[in-house]
């Protein structure tokens, strides 16, 4: 299994809802991430885990919270969203290496959820 | 600060044209990827080169460290190449956060 799979695809949303985004891989990549991605712009990082624990949080509002259960899932809780949260969030993981550093490689994005908040 | 600059940032051909993008950067890097996304889609990661040349299928990516440049060539290009086409970079050292280019929109005319 070489993919990671974002569940919803679309979501509408109104600003008093409460609604969850999954991430799902099963490559044994220890470090997910959070992107949120506007039209016609390049994806802005908003968090990051790395084994499971939160190591990069972009100073999101916090309307927005992660949540990692464990190394193969990714969540992102939203509450009390406003019309211009809405985007396309994508999910996306890579391995991180120990031994070389930390390095990261083998990134790999989910499709995304188109979301609209209303 | 890495800066990841693209271009063109916008390109229409034939099918069949052979397509080159480019990308530059100004700061040393361990790797660099290239990722396609549809419109309205998510995104692919097409590759990821440290040195020298990869090819998959019509798609060929070249990387020049020394001269910090990248380019990602489409040979026989088809209507479904149609896609926004971004070069990333990451730090040397082991941090997460990727600088995206700001992206190459391509469009292949039938």
């Amino acid at each position: 299994d070489t993919e990671v799979t974002q569940t919803p695809k679309h979501l509408v949303m109104g600003m008093t809802n409460k609604k969850s985004l999954k991430c799902e891989q099963h490559m044994g990549h220890r470090a997910m991430y959070w992107y949120k991605q506007k039209a016609k712009k390049p994806p802005e990082l908003m968090f990051v885990y790395s084994y499971e624990k939160l190591s990069i949080n972009e100073s999101v509002p916090s309307r927005f919270s992660p949540e990692c259960p464990n190394s193969s899932l990714l969540n992102l809780h939203l509450h009390a969203l406003q019309p211009e949260d809405s985007a396309l969030y994508l999910c996306a993981s890579s391995h991180r290496d120990r031994q070389r550093g930390e390095k990261n490689y083998g990134y790999t994005f989910g499709s995304g959820t188109r979301l609209t908040v209303v | 600060k890495n800066e990841v600059e693209q271009s063109p940032q916008n390109l229409t051909a034939q099918e069949g044209e052979f397509i080159t993008i480019n990308c530059s950067y100004s700061v040393g890097i361990s790797a660099l990827h290239w990722l396609q996304q549809h419109p309205g889609g998510g995104i692919v990661s097409l590759f990821m080169l440290s040195s020298g040349k990869k090819k998959h299928g019509r798609l060929i990516a070249t990387i020049n460290i020394q001269e910090k440049h990248s380019s990602l060539h489409i040979t026989a290009s088809h209507p479904r190449d149609s896609a926004v086409y971004i070069c990333a970079v990451p730090p040397w050292f082991g941090n997460e956060k990727l600088t995206f280019g700001t992206g190459t929109r391509l469009t292949i005319i039938p």
